[in-house]
């Protein structure tokens, strides 16, 4: 099932670049998240948003910008990043209430040099 | 806070043989959800299985099922006649009851499957 859609795939930025990442999911849904995921590390969410309304925010570094247009996309944008926020970035999306899956994508693989 | 714990950082099966992941969760919850992840080498996270916490039964989907121990707090999975497809991450993870509740998860598992 690949519904969710991430580009790019891999990202390599320097620390003073400013970069986008996008997502995008064809499955109707109203829930749409952001997790990073670090190695030897549990999933970290970082942010969700339903129906377009940004609903949690987990002390996510302001160097992180979600942005949320419309129900199928969702973008993080990055800026002035640290060489410790290499990581795979991924996205997912649900149809929001009790107990739903969520549909992930295949993640940003991002280096931040 | 809600807390999901894996204790085997790796496991190893031989092909078609049975393996069993663990996991192990902190809530004060009474009506939750319990998942398990598989994320491949493509890195995209596949749902294996879900629980509903106030449903007895232990789920089913096909050579995938779980253990539920609620008052223990454990949720296991039980991979049958291991395939080399099966090789993989397994995260375990947690939701609560209300529709905003966030999946936690945990460390994951990750499974190699021997020919």
């Amino acid at each position: 099932e690949t519904g969710v859609t991430q580009t790019p795939r891999h990202l390599v930025m320097g620390m003073t670049n400013k970069k986008s990442l996008k997502c995008e999911q064809h499955l109707g849904h109203n829930a749409m998240y952001w997790y990073k995921q670090s190695a030897k590390k549990p999933l970290e969410l970082m942010f969700v948003y339903s129906l377009e309304e940004r609903v949690e925010n987990n002390s996510v570094p302001s160097r992180f910008s979600p942005e949320c247009p419309n129900s199928s996309h969702l973008f993080l944008h990055l800026h002035t990043l640290q060489p410790e926020d290499s990581a795979l970035y991924l996205c997912a999306s649900s149809q929001e209430s009790r107990g739903e899956k969520l549909f992930f994508g295949s993640g940003t693989q991002l280096s931040v040099l | 806070a809600q807390t999901v714990t894996q204790s085997q950082p790796e496991m190893s099966v031989q092909e078609a043989e049975t393996v069993t992941l663990s996991c192990t969760y902190d809530t004060s919850e009474s009506d939750y959800y319990l998942f398990w992840y598989k994320q491949p080498p493509s890195r995209q996270m596949i749902l294996v299985i879900r629980q509903e916490a106030y449903k007895q039964q232990n789920a089913t989907e096909n050579r995938f099922s779980v253990n539920f121990q609620k008052a223990a707090k454990s949720f296991s999975l039980k991979i049958s006649d291991s395939q080399l497809g099966d090789a993989a991450m397994y995260f375990c993870a947690y939701k609560g009851g209300g529709s905003q509740g966030n999946l936690i998860f945990g460390k994951g598992t990750k499974l190699s499957v021997k020919p």
